[in-house]
């Protein structure tokens, strides 16, 4: 599970405001996925990538934007925050598209 | 697309005794369906997964099935114990772990 990290693990901003989320596995997995986890949704697929350059939207993509240059990284931005976006986003990974999802250890974002 | 049903939305039981939880699926494309545990403020992990071509699957107390025909599967934990109070997910997806759709999930509570 260290394998997968994310930073910053709580933020707080202002509607409006750029926001950047880090995510970074170091076991070379293909995969990596972006979700957001609210009371009473589970956790809903916002982004996903199969390698670096190639990404492709889930259920809820709008408002986000993602990029991965490198293998190991994958940034979630919200361009311009709105306090709907309030929710916890789990960043996960796999080795390839038929293995077991990996989940970070969450960020836990507030937009006021 | 899919859309993924899970019942109850909150469980209690004695120690030592079984917990079910029941899950309903829409596309009768999906073909892996994962379940994870998550105990408060931590991540996902998953627990016991199963593919469209087993109808069981068991892995110590908890098990898996499956029911193709009905769209629906099902998490059993028999002797369940205190520990395994936490937040449970189902989820199913086309492509065999990847872009899950997940249920709203399941709290148990185990009582000693």
């Amino acid at each position: 599970d260290a394998g997968i990290t994310q930073s910053p693990r709580y933020k707080i901003t202002e509607t409006g405001r750029q926001v950047t989320l880090m995510c970074h596995q170091t076991w070379s997995h293909s995969y990596m996925f972006w979700y957001r986890q609210d009371l009473g949704h589970g956790l809903r697929l916002i982004y996903y990538s199969a390698a670096a350059d190639i990404t492709d939207k889930g259920e809820v993509p709008d408002g986000y934007v993602v990029s991965r240059s490198k293998t190991e990284n994958f940034p979630l931005t919200l361009e311009s925050a709105t306090r709907s976006q309030t929710s916890v986003y789990f960043c996960a990974s796999s080795e390839g598209r038929t293995d077991t999802q990996y989940f970070g250890p969450g960020t836990r974002l507030t937009v006021l | 697309g899919e859309n993924v049903e899970q019942h109850p939305s909150t469980l209690s039981v004695q120690e030592g005794d079984s917990a079910v939880i029941k899950c309903t699926y829409s596309d009768s494309a999906s073909n892996y369906f994962p379940w994870y545990k998550q105990e408060l403020g931590k991540r996902p992990q998953l627990i016991i997964d199963i593919r469209s071509n087993v109808g069981e699957k068991k892995d110590q107390r908890i098990a898996v099935t499956l029911n193709k025909t009905a769209k629906h599967f099902s998490l059993h934990i028999t002797e369940t114990q205190p520990e395994d109070s936490a937040v449970y997910f189902c989820a199913a997806s086309m492509e065999y772990g990847n872009k899950l759709v997940f249920g709203a999930g399941t709290i148990l509570r185990v009582k000693s």
